[in-house]
């Protein structure tokens, strides 16, 4: 039973374009979100987070928005970059200190030149 | 953000033997690790969350006795791969929580081949 759900293996957008990762989850006890990139054979890199508390975060071209009530989240590249091109996970977490966090599947996007 | 090293990024070991990979936060305490595999094409797979000082917790169907994991201080965290078989091959990655930092700092990751 996957708690943390991306239902877009892959995504494809152009240079300059809007990039939009979306991320479902199950668990009500989830409190705080976060977005990762990983290139391949390298660790993840975190991006962003969200807490619950909130709607919506900014970090430069990346923007999260929490829609709690139905547990959905999204993650908004502007504009997409070649080097954004990598597989991003979404996790979550109960907002408890040391709690583990639940990976959704990955989205690979491609940017394209 | 914090820092995280894994050590080795890549390893080749024969069949039957052990390997241990070494993850170290540099610039804060980390009070939780945890240690994902990878599989290709496959999301991070949570094998142990441990805290330092104490014995680690194992995920469902992940063998204790094959990935022993020591978490002796607040910097280092180490996962043995004991009589490694070709099956253990795989992308392990470790991260790491504590200093007051909600997010989880992931190392660089290893690449395990058994021969």
């Amino acid at each position: 039973d996957q708690q943390v759900k991306q239902n877009s293996p892959s995504l494809s957008v152009q240079e300059g374009r809007i990039s939009i990762l979306n991320c479902d989850y199950t668990n009500s006890m989830f409190d705080y979100f976060l977005w990762y990139k990983k290139y391949p054979a390298e660790g993840p890199t975190f991006l962003i987070s969200i807490s619950s508390i909130k709607d919506k975060n900014e970090d430069g071209r990346f923007t999260v928005f929490l829609n709690k009530s139905a547990k959905h989240l999204s993650l908004h590249i502007v504009p997409s970059q070649p080097g954004d091109s990598a597989v991003y996970f979404c996790a979550a977490t109960p907002d408890n200190y040391g709690q583990n966090f639940v990976f959704g599947p990955g989205t690979r996007l491609s940017v394209l030149p | 953000g914090a820092v995280v090293s894994q050590h080795p990024s890549w390893v080749i070991c024969k069949s039957g033997t052990s390997v241990k990979i070494e993850c170290r936060s540099l610039d804060f305490q980390a009070t939780t690790m945890f240690w994902y595999r990878q599989f290709p094409k496959q999301s991070l797979m949570l094998m142990a969350t441990s805290n330092e000082g104490s014995k680690a917790t194992y995920e469902q169907g992940v063998e204790k006795d094959k990935f022993l994991i020591n978490h002796a201080s607040l910097t280092l965290s180490t996962l043995t791969v004991t009589s490694a078989h070709p099956e253990d091959s795989s992308f392990y990655i470790c991260s790491a929580r504590g200093g007051g930092n909600t997010e989880a700092f992931f190392g660089q990751g290893t690449r395990l081949t058994v021969v």
